[in-house]
C-alpha cells in the first residue's frame, strides 16, 4: 500500500536554530498538509498546498514557518527559528482529493527543541 | 476553540462487545466527517467517513452515524477485537479547502 514517508523520526535541535522536517507524499497525490500535536494536545492543522502554493495556513504557521516543494517528489516545512513551544510530533499527509477519504498520512517527525 | 469535542479521553470494553466512541462538533459549517484511528509511533490512519447528507455509513465492523440537529457523531465497532485499542479521533472538514479539524481523542482499550 502506498505510504508517505516523514524523515527523520526523531529531530532534536537547539532553540533559535532552523530545522526542515521532510515527507515524501504519495505519488499520485496533489494535495498536500502539515499538522502537529503537541503531546497530550489534538492534531492541529497548519498549511495545506495545491498546485505549488499555500491554499490555507493556520494562526499557527507564523513567518517562521514555510513550505516548500522542491522537486517533484518532495515536500518540506522549514521553521527558521524554532522555540520551546514549536516541540510537538509534525505530520505531513497527502491526498488525491480535496474530500479527504484519500487522506494519507505519514508516521510524523518528533521535534524537540532544546 | 474546541470545534469538535470527544469528551471521552478513554474507554474500555470487553473483546466481541461495542465500543461506542462519541463525538460533538460546534461549527454547522462542517460537512464532512472522518474518523482516524492511531496507535503509538505512527500517523493517524483513516477509518471511516460520513457526510453531512447522511446519518449512518457501514464498513465492516465500523459504523459511524451522524446526528446533525444534534451535531453528535458516533463510532460503532462491532465485535470489539483486542486489535481495535488505540486512539480515536473523529474529525470534520468544511469547504472551500476541507482543512481537517481533530478532537482531542479517545483512547479505546479492548481487553481480551
Amino acid at each position: 500500500e502506498p505510504e508517505v514517508t516523514q524523515t527523520p523520526s526523531h529531530q532534536v535541535t537547539q532553540m533559535g536554530q532552523e530545522v526542515i522536517l521532510r515527507c515524501v507524499p504519495i505519488s499520485n497525490h496533489l494535495y498536500f498538509y502539515w499538522y502537529r500535536q503537541i503531546l497530550g494536545q489534538k492534531v492541529e492543522f497548519l498549511v495545506s498546498f495545491y498546485n505549488n502554493e499555500i491554499s490555507e495556513k493556520s494562526e499557527i504557521f507564523d513567518d517562521q514557518f514555510s513550505v516548500e516543494r522542491p522537486d517533484g517528489s518532495n515536500f518540506t516545512l522549514k521553521i527558521r527559528s524554532t522555540k520551546l513551544e514549536d516541540s510537538a510530533m509534525y505530520f505531513c499527509a497527502s491526498s488525491d482529493s480535496i474530500y479527504n477519504y484519500g487522506y494519507t498520512f505519514g508516521s510524523g517527525t518528533r521535534l524537540t527543541v532544546v | 476553540d474546541q470545534q469538535v469535542k470527544q469528551n471521552s479521553p478513554s474507554l474500555s470494553v470487553q473483546e466481541g462487545r461495542i465500543s461506542i466512541l462519541n463525538c460533538d462538533y460546534t461549527n454547522s459549517m462542517f460537512d464532512y466527517f472522518l474518523w482516524y484511528k492511531k496507535y503509538p509511533a505512527e500517523g493517524p490512519t483513516f477509518l471511516i467517513s460520513i457526510s453531512s447528507i447522511k446519518d449512518k455509513n457501514e464498513d465492516g465492523r465500523f459504523t459511524v452515524f451522524l446526528n446533525k440537529s444534534a451535531k453528535h457523531l458516533s463510532l460503532h465497532i462491532v465485535p470489539s477485537q483486542p486489535g481495535d485499542s488505540a486512539v480515536y479521533f473523529c474529525a470534520a472538514s468544511s469547504p472551500p479547502n476541507y482543512k481537517l479539524t481533530f478532537g482531542k481523542g479517545t483512547l479505546l482499550t479492548v481487553n481480551p
